[in-house]
């Protein structure tokens, strides 16, 4: 499985967009770029996932260039309700099968 | 609908007793998850269910843990002889199916302490 590499933590303020890189060298043609979010005390969540360009959702932005060795979460807007540890993952999911969690990113949004 | 649910939210035992540890999942889903997360550290996977059968154990880190899904829906992960290094949130999580494995929908977990 595809190694990722994200920093530890981030600081940000209510309001401004947020932009997470995940960094994947070695990702695989059957590989999808995945991200969840954990708050304190609670299981991850879902956020989205990619293949490739450009994904959106009602939450975030996933952007992925044409080689794919990197990916960057977009977060508009954030509020404090955001603050939380973003993951993100690689890997082929179409068999089934575990997530590969990494340490993640704490983002703290300050007011 | 309801989530996934977990009992007990937390349980302190002692060094060498045995704990069980209960996951609910959503209705429907039929793959089903355990990881288990240290403090400050990302989820770290231990088995998979696909129905009643463990499709992927790889993750157990010795034979003191254990799993089943005897009907296909509740799953217990079982620890024999807990060690204070076993002391660590115990999430579950399932999915749809195993196509949508890439979507897990977590429980609030278990937070074990073993004394």
């Amino acid at each position: 499985l595809a190694k990722t590499t994200q920093p530890i933590s981030m600081d940000s303020y209510e309001g401004q967009e947020v932009n997470i890189t995940c960094s994947h060298n070695n990702i695989a043609t059957n590989d999808y770029i995945t991200w969840y979010q954990q708050f304190p005390s609670q299981g991850p969540r879902f956020i989205i996932q990619g293949y490739k360009t450009k994904v959106t959702n009602e939450v975030a932005s996933l952007f992925i260039p044409a080689d794919r060795k990197s990916s960057t979460l977009s977060l508009p807007r954030v509020s404090l309700s955001d603050t939380a540890v973003y993951y993100c993952l690689v890997g082929d999911y179409n068999q089934g099968g575990k997530l590969i969690f990494g340490q993640g990113t704490e983002l703290s949004v300050k007011p | 609908g309801a989530g996934v649910s977990q009992t007990p939210s937390n349980k302190v035992t002692e060094k060498g007793k045995y704990v069980e540890l209960r996951c609910d999942p959503i209705s429907g889903h039929t793959a089903l998850y355990w990881y288990r997360q240290s403090l400050g550290q990302g989820p770290e996977f231990l088995i998979y269910f696909q129905g009643t059968g463990a499709a992927d154990d790889s993750g157990l880190p010795n034979d003191r843990f254990f799993a089943v899904r005897p009907e296909g829906s509740v799953s217990t992960l079982k620890i024999q002889r807990t060690e204070r290094g076993d002391s660590a949130v115990y999430l579950c999580a399932s999915s749809l199916d195993p196509v949508s494995s890439y979507e897990q929908y977590f429980g609030p977990g278990t937070r074990l302490t073993v004394t």
